[in-house]
């Protein structure tokens, strides 16, 4: 079975600090995908990235960068120079290539002060 | 517009009333999902179906059933709904292959009285 764990369950920064979210995950599967979403205050759901498993560069897209790590099982989410509009819960996902679920973490709410 | 989408979006209804919530997705996606999402807990997937008349449970599917006659319907049913099903619910689709990225619905927040 899988499963990902999302250890910070609220994180509250002030704007401009960076931030970074955490996600562990256990899989015995040696090819599958990982995902970030967000859920603003709105309440749907945005996908952010996905990252598989044999492709461990790492990315960064804007303010947003992804640290991959096989050999400790994460996928942490660093936002650069935080904004109020990244208020928003983060969820951290998982899917195994030979699976047809998807795996959530608990999800970390991240509130940005002004 | 590509999109999922969830009827209704708000709901109170009363234990044991039978209810039904639809999703209609218009992208032509084999794969479609429900999860409900509760505090803390994240989102966990009650049912999928991987096309028309292929359903299958998902981690929560008790209380819950699913059918799939078209392939851009995926109702949710809750035959007798109780409290314990006040929840967040999801619905999502995607293609069968590629990159397994899923497209959620709005979300229909149900409160089970």
């Amino acid at each position: 079975a899988q499963k990902v764990t999302q250890a910070q369950t609220e994180i509250s920064v002030v704007e401009k600090e960076d931030v970074t979210l955490d996600c562990v995950y256990e899989t015995r599967d040696t090819t599958y995908y990982l995902f970030w979403y967000k859920q603003p205050p709105s309440g749907e759901l945005v996908f952010l990235i996905r990252r598989n498993s044999f492709d461990e560069q790492n990315e960064i897209s804007g303010r947003y960068s992804w640290n991959f790590q096989k050999s400790t099982s994460s996928f942490n989410f660093t936002i650069t120079a935080s904004q109020v509009v990244d208020s928003a819960v983060y969820f951290c996902a998982l899917k195994v290539h030979a699976g047809n679920m998807l795996t959530f973490g608990g999800g970390t709410r991240l509130m940005v002060k002004p | 517009e590509a999109q999922v989408t969830q009827n209704p979006r708000y709901l109170i209804t009363v234990t044991g009333k039978k209810l039904t919530v639809t999703c209609s997705q218009n992208m032509n996606h084999e794969y479609m999902s429900w999860y409900r999402q509760d505090p803390g807990l994240g989102l966990r997937q009650i049912y999928y179906s991987m096309n028309v008349e292929v359903t299958d449970k998902g981690d929560v599917p008790e209380g819950y059933k699913v059918s799939r006659k078209e392939k851009r319907n995926f109702p949710l049913i809750l035959e007798s709904p109780s409290p314990n099903q006040t929840s967040l619910y999801f619905c999502a689709s995607r293609p069968w292959t590629g990159t397994y990225e899923q497209y959620f619905g709005p979300g229909t927040r149900l409160t089970v009285t």
